[in-house]
C-alpha cells in the first residue's frame, strides 16, 4: 500500500522568511507523481506543485520548490518570502494508479 | 471558465437518513473523482469515473455509499442509512483526462456533511 507521511501538525514562519515542510512517502511502483496542494479555510484545494518521480531535477513554481530525495523517499516543500496569503493547511499526496493519497497535513502560518 | 462546483455546501442530517451529494465538474472533463475529509485528516479516495463507468470503487467504505454520473458528467454521491461516522467533507474533483501527474485534478469546495 502507498503511504504519505506528514510529520510536523503545525509550523510558523515570519512573514518574507523561508520555511521547509517535510514530507515522506513509500510506494513500491516505479513511476509515480508526487504533489504539494494547499487548503486555505475556504476549503478550496489549490495544486501548489507537482514533481514526476523519474525527473532528477526538483520542480520550482515562483517562490514555491521541492526538494525531492528519490532514495530516501522524501519530498519536502520549500516556500521562499512567505507571505501572509500563504496560511493555510499544506498537504503532501502521491499519485497512484490515478487516484491521490494524502497526507494528515501541515497547519503553516505566517506571522506580520 | 467555471471550476467544479459542489452542491450543497453544507448539509446537516439525522441519523439513519439518506443523502445526495451532487458534482458538476469543469466542462470537457472526462475523469471525476470523489473524496471524503475528516476533521483535521487529509483527503481519503472514495472513487472515480473515466466517463459514465466507475473506474475504481476501491475507496467506498460499504454498499451504503455509491455514486453515479450517468452522462459522463454531473456525478452524485449517494449514501443510504447514515451514520454518525459518515460526517466529514466530501471532495470532488475533474481531470481533462485520467493517468499521469500532468492531469492536474482541480478540486471543488467540498460539502460538509453533519449526521447528528
Amino acid at each position: 500500500a502507498q503511504t504519505v507521511t506528514q510529520s510536523q501538525p503545525e509550523m510558523s514562519v515570519q512573514e518574507a522568511e523561508t520555511v521547509t515542510l517535510s514530507c515522506t512517502y513509500d510506494t513500491s511502483e516505479n513511476n509515480y507523481y508526487l504533489f504539494w496542494y494547499k487548503q486555505p479555510p475556504s476549503r478550496q484545494m489549490i495544486l501548489v506543485i507537482r514533481q514526476e518521480a523519474y525527473k532528477q531535477q526538483n520542480a520550482t513554481e515562483n517562490r514555491f520548490s521541492v526538494n525531492f530525495q528519490k532514495a530516501a523517499k522524501s519530498f519536502s516543500l520549500k516556500i521562499s518570502d512567505s507571505q501572509l496569503g500563504d496560511t493555510a493547511m499544506y498537504f503532501c499526496a502521491g499519485e497512484y494508479g490515478n487516484k491521490l493519497v494524502f497526507g494528515a497535513g501541515t497547519i503553516l502560518r505566517v506571522k506580520s | 471558465g467555471a471550476g467544479v462546483s459542489q452542491t450543497p455546501s453544507n448539509k446537516v442530517t439525522e441519523k439513519g437518513k439518506y443523502v445526495e451529494l451532487r458534482c458538476d465538474p469543469i466542462s470537457g472533463h472526462t475523469a471525476l473523482y470523489w473524496y471524503r475529509q475528516s476533521l483535521g485528516q487529509g483527503p481519503e479516495f472514495l472513487i472515480y469515473f473515466q466517463g459514465t463507468g466507475a473506474a475504481d470503487d476501491s475507496g467506498l467504505p460499504n454498499d451504503r455509499f455509491f455514486a453515479v454520473r450517468p452522462e459522463g458528467s454531473v456525478s452524485t454521491l449517494k449514501i443510504q442509512r447514515t451514520e454518525r461516522g459518515d460526517s466529514a467533507v466530501y471532495l470532488c474533483a475533474s481531470s481533462l483526462v485520467v493517468g499521469g501527474g500532468d492531469n492536474e485534478q482541480f478540486f471543488g469546495p467540498g460539502t460538509r456533511l453533519t449526521v447528528l
